[in-house]
C-alpha cells in the first residue's frame, strides 16, 4: 500500500533553515509528482512546491521562491523540502502529498519557529 | 488569480441528516484538456487531509458512497448524505492542474454535530 512517512518534529530559531523528509513506499517512486503543502495553526492549506522525482524538476509557489528547495533521492525513494530564513509565521505542519490530485498524504511534520 | 470561496464556514448537522458544502470559483475551472480538476478533501481533527472526490464527482478509493460531488464550470457542491460521527472535520475544495501548474485551496468548511 502507498505510504508517505515524514521526519519528526523540529524546533528552529528565526533565521535558521529546516529540512523535512518524506519517504515513499508502495508504488513506483519516479512515476508520481510529489507536493509540499503546509498548514499554520488553525488555518487552511497552502501549497508550497513540487518535484518530479523522475528528472528532479521543481516548481515553487511564488510566495516561497528563493527560500524553498525541494530535492529527491531516488536511491531511497525520499523527497526533501528545505525552507530557509525561517520566521515565526513559518510555524506550521508541513505535509508531503502525492501527485497533483493529492491522493495520499504524509502524516505531517510540525515545525516550530521560536526564539 | 483564481479564488475559491467555500460556504458555509461552519455547518452544524444532526446525525443522519444531510450536509451540503458549496465551492465557487472566480473563473471557470474547465481545463484546456476538457477535464475539470476540482477535488474535495476531508481533514478530521488532528489528522492529515484525505482525498474524497476528484474531477468533480469521482469518489477516491475507499470513500463511502454517502459522499458525492457535483457541479460544473464555477460552482461545485459536496454532499454528505446521512452524516455520521466520523464525518466531523474540515472539508476543503481544491483546484489542481499540472499544466499550467496551479494549486488553489478553498478556505475550508467545518462540519460538526449539533
Amino acid at each position: 500500500q502507498v505510504q508517505l512517512v515524514q521526519s519528526g518534529a523540529e524546533v528552529k530559531k528565526p533565521g535558521a533553515s529546516v529540512k523535512v523528509s518524506c519517504k515513499a513506499s508502495g508504488y513506483s517512486f519516479t512515476n508520481y509528482l510529489m507536493y509540499w503543502v503546509r498548514q499554520a495553526p488553525g488555518q487552511g492549506l497552502e501549497w508550497m512546491g513540487m518535484i518530479n522525482p523522475s528528472g528532479g524538476s521543481t516548481n515553487y509557489a511564488q510566495k516561497f521562491q528563493g527560500r524553498i528547495t525541494v530535492t529527491r533521492d531516488t536511491s531511497t525513494n525520499t523527497v526533501y523540502m528545505e525552507l530557509s530564513s525561517l520566521r515565526s509565521e513559518d510555524t506550521a505542519i508541513y505535509y508531503c502529498t502525492r501527485t497533483t490530485g493529492m491522493d495520499y498524504w504524509g502524516q505531517g511534520t510540525l515545525v516550530t519557529v521560536s526564539s | 488569480d483564481i479564488v475559491m470561496t467555500q460556504t458555509p464556514l461552519s455547518s452544524p448537522v444532526t446525525l443522519g441528516q444531510s450536509a451540503s458544502i458549496s465551492c465557487r470559483s472566480s473563473q471557470s475551472l474547465v481545463h484546456n484538456d476538457g477535464n475539470t480538476y476540482l477535488s474535495w478533501l476531508q481533514q478530521r481533527p488532528g489528522q492529515p487531509p484525505r482525498l474524497l472526490i476528484y474531477k468533480i464527482s469521482n469518489r477516491f478509493s475507499g470513500v463511502p458512497d454517502r459522499f458525492s460531488g457535483s457541479g460544473a464550470g464555477t460552482d461545485f457542491t459536496l454532499k454528505i448524505s446521512g452524516v455520521e460521527a466520523e464525518d466531523v472535520g474540515v472539508y476543503y475544495c481544491m483546484q489542481a492542474t499540472p499544466f499550467p501548474h496551479r494549486i488553489i485551496f478553498g478556505g475550508g468548511t467545518k462540519v460538526e454535530i449539533k
